[in-house]
């Protein structure tokens, strides 16, 4: 079973501060992603990468960067968070085709 | 932009009867087509894809795709409260294959 874990798993953060969302996995996976999710708006893709070193912007990138510094680690990283930044994000990785998805990470920005 | 739609939004079904979850989308080149089920508290995962037109079964669950008329659906036979969950339908844009678009999801309620 594949493997992706995401830390923090809840994190409550100010506004204008910076926020580092991480996540690993363990199964080789080239492709990893960062979702978003809202009540009412699914999930919606932030950014991904399909190999270390490069990421790609999906459809919803602004106010979000992000790092794939190895195959295995993909960060998430929101240097002024906003209120509006709110939700909980999901992290993926993707072989032939399936995502497997990790816990969650629960954002509250004050 | 890819568009990927689902309804309906909620859904009621007793104990043992059958589901029926709708997905359009709007790029007829798109070529990668899963369901995602997703209970509460966790991340979403894998249910069953399908690739080609037509329909697809899986136990219980039954995927049917028409890329002509844009639209894919999930059906779920004899349903059980287990099957209570946030359903999501995803489609991958034949111009970028990495990139996966979900629906806004379908929130299943299985009443014992």
């Amino acid at each position: 079973e594949a493997a992706v874990t995401q830390s923090p798993r809840s994190k409550v953060a100010v506004t204008g501060g910076k926020v580092t969302l991480s996540c690993h996995q363990t199964n080789n996976h080239d492709y990893m992603y960062w979702y978003r999710q809202d009540t009412g708006h699914g999930l919606r893709l932030i950014h991904y990468s399909y190999v270390a070193d490069s990421t790609e912007k999906g459809d919803i990138p602004d106010g979000y960067k992000a790092s794939r510094p190895s195959q295995e680690n993909f960060s998430l990283i929101l240097e002024l968070a906003s209120l509006s930044q709110t939700a909980v994000y999901f992290c993926a990785s993707r072989v032939t085709g399936q995502l497997y998805f990790g816990e969650g990470s629960k954002l509250t920005v004050l | 932009q890819q568009k990927v739609q689902q309804s309906p939004e909620s859904l009621i079904v007793p104990e043992g009867g059958m589901a029926s979850l709708n997905c359009t989308f709007s790029d007829r080149n798109s070529q990668y087509f899963w369901w995602y089920r997703q209970h509460s508290g966790e991340g979403p995962k894998a249910l069953m894809s399908i690739f080609s037109n037509g329909d697809k079964k899986e136990g219980r669950f039954t995927a049917h795709l028409n890329k002509a008329s844009l639209y894919v659906s999930l059906h779920i036979k004899d349903s059980q409260p287990s099957d209570s969950a946030l359903y999501f339908c995803a489609v991958s844009p034949d111009t970028n294959a990495y990139k996966v678009i979900f629906g806004k999801g379908t929130h299943l309620h299985v009443l014992p």
